[in-house]
């Protein structure tokens, strides 16, 4: 059964740094590309940021809105993938979800963490 | 890169069909079949319904179809139930190698 468990969030200071990770199992987390998606209060989902897997280089992909700020990063021998997320903003305030990519398509989602962004 | 256009809510009656469309652009819906479709009930994590515009995962009732005309797909629930109560959401890869998501769509029934 393929499980994805988010952990790191919590509150945090606007222009603090905070790391989400997603810890992977049930799977061969090495062959696949993951992402973040997230959801800010009463809105709807926003994709984050992806990264491919080893084979495809671990290319890194981000939304606009992050881009410069967020970095995301994989440890396949731990079925980890992290998102280094830096200079925050109250905006960033959002559930966080780990999802898993086949092939082009996001399949499977974790049950989110918080992250919430406030003075 | 915005947001795809979804209709805020649908309704329907037990029973009935209803479809929930998905508008984008010549970079994102139009330009791949790769969109896909979630079902996100309140506090629980979204579920893949519907991917590569019209291919349903194992497990997944076939009261959900999709199609893709153009730059919309669309998502269509027969034989609506209660526990089909949910927001649901479109997604498609895009010519910039990102993913964007629709702006959800409050299914009542």
């Amino acid at each position: 059964e393929v499980q994805l468990v988010e952990s790191g969030g919590g509150l945090v200071q606007p222009g603090r740094s905070l790391r989400l990770s997603c810890t992977a199992s049930g799977f061969t987390f090495g062959d696949y590309a993951m992402s973040w998606v997230r959801q800010a209060p009463g809105q709807g989902l926003e994709w984050v940021s992806f990264i491919r897997s080893k084979t495809y280089g671990e290319a890194t992909g981000y939304a606009a809105s992050v881009k410069g700020r967020f970095t995301m990063s994989r440890d396949d021998s731990k079925s980890i993938a992290y998102l280094q997320m830096n200079s925050l903003k109250t905006e960033d305030t959002a559930v966080y979800y780990c999802t898993r990519i086949r092939g082009l398509n996001i399949d499977y989602w974790g049950q989110g963490t918080l992250v919430t962004v406030s003075s | 890169q915005s947001a795809l256009t979804q209709p805020a809510s649908v309704s329907g009656s037990p029973g009935q069909s209803i479809t929930i469309s998905c508008t984008g652009t010549d970079s994102d819906v139009g330009d791949y079949n790769y969109v896909s479709w979630y079902q996100h009930p309140p506090g629980k994590a979204p579920k893949l319904i519907i991917y590569e515009v019209s291919n349903r995962p194992s497990g997944v009732s076939n009261r959900f179809s999709g199609s893709k005309s153009g730059n919309t797909a669309s998502l269509t629930i027969s034989g609506l139930q209660a526990e089909d109560e949910a927001d649901y959401y479109c997604n498609s890869y895009t010519r910039s190698s990102t993913y964007v998501f629709g702006t959800g769509t409050k299914v009542t029934v």
